[in-house]
């Protein structure tokens, strides 16, 4: 199976600052990732699918990127909402897998 | 709105099985196919398994193939996890979750459910 592996685990930074997360795929996904943010207590939301397309209704200041291997979620500027956990998942060859995740915290 | 609530979380023994559902409303549900996905507690996510919008196909993580079977009444809009000879790392949040796509299979989620919890312990 493909293992998706992010980083860093933790991210602490303050509101107003750029966020960059990573995610490194085992082998090619070609497109075929998407990004997810969790709050605690929270089922995950749909941030970014097929690398850099934004769901519905997600604001502009987040911004995904990468091809075959390598991926970037980028958070602009972090609004106080933003500070979650953030998951990429691939859906580029069963079984789907997901990323460890990464923190991002104040 | 759309709508996925899941049920028929619980305390059960090792060894034991369990039967989770997933009502869905506010969308045609015969149209998509709908995954789980869970969670153990302090953990990230693990994907559990796919069934397509027809049930016709399905997809499983390795690990719990043979184990875990997803099913689906599309008269009833209900999506079912049917789990059996439980261990304690099946402790989890389970939820459900819709593609963004009709008719198609492994594309993102953009709709899940609250989760249930399932504890599995003696």
């Amino acid at each position: 199976e493909i293992v998706l592996t992010q980083s860093p685990a933790t991210l602490s930074l303050s509101p107003g600052e750029r966020a960059t997360l990573s995610c490194r795929a085992s082998q090619s996904v070609s497109y075929y990732l998407a990004w997810y943010q969790q709050k605690p207590g929270q089922a995950p939301r749909l941030l970014i699918y097929d690398t850099s397309n934004r769901a519905t209704g997600i604001p502009a200041r987040f911004s995904g990127s990468g091809s075959g291997t390598d991926f970037t979620l980028t958070i602009s500027s972090l609004e106080p909402e933003d500070f979650a956990v953030y998951y990429c998942q691939q859906r580029s060859k069963w079984p789907l897998t997901f990323g460890g995740g990464t923190k991002v915290e104040i | 709105q759309v709508q996925l609530v899941e049920s028929g979380g619980g305390v059960v023994q090792p060894g034991r099985s369990l039967r989770l559902s997933c009502a869905a409303s506010g969308f045609t549900f015969s149209t998509y196919a709908m995954h789980w996905v869970r969670q153990a507690p302090g953990k990230g996510l693990e994907w559990v398994g796919v069934v397509s919008y027809d049930g016709t196909g399905k997809y499983y993580a390795v690990s719990m193939e043979g184990r875990f079977t997803i099913s689906r009444d599309n008269s009833k809009n209900t999506l079912y996890l049917q789990m059996n000879s439980l261990t304690t790392e099946d402790t989890a949040v389970y939820y459900c979750a819709r593609e963004t796509a009709i008719r198609e299979l492994s594309n993102p989620l953009d709709q899940w459910g609250q989760g249930t919890l399932v504890t599995v312990s003696s």
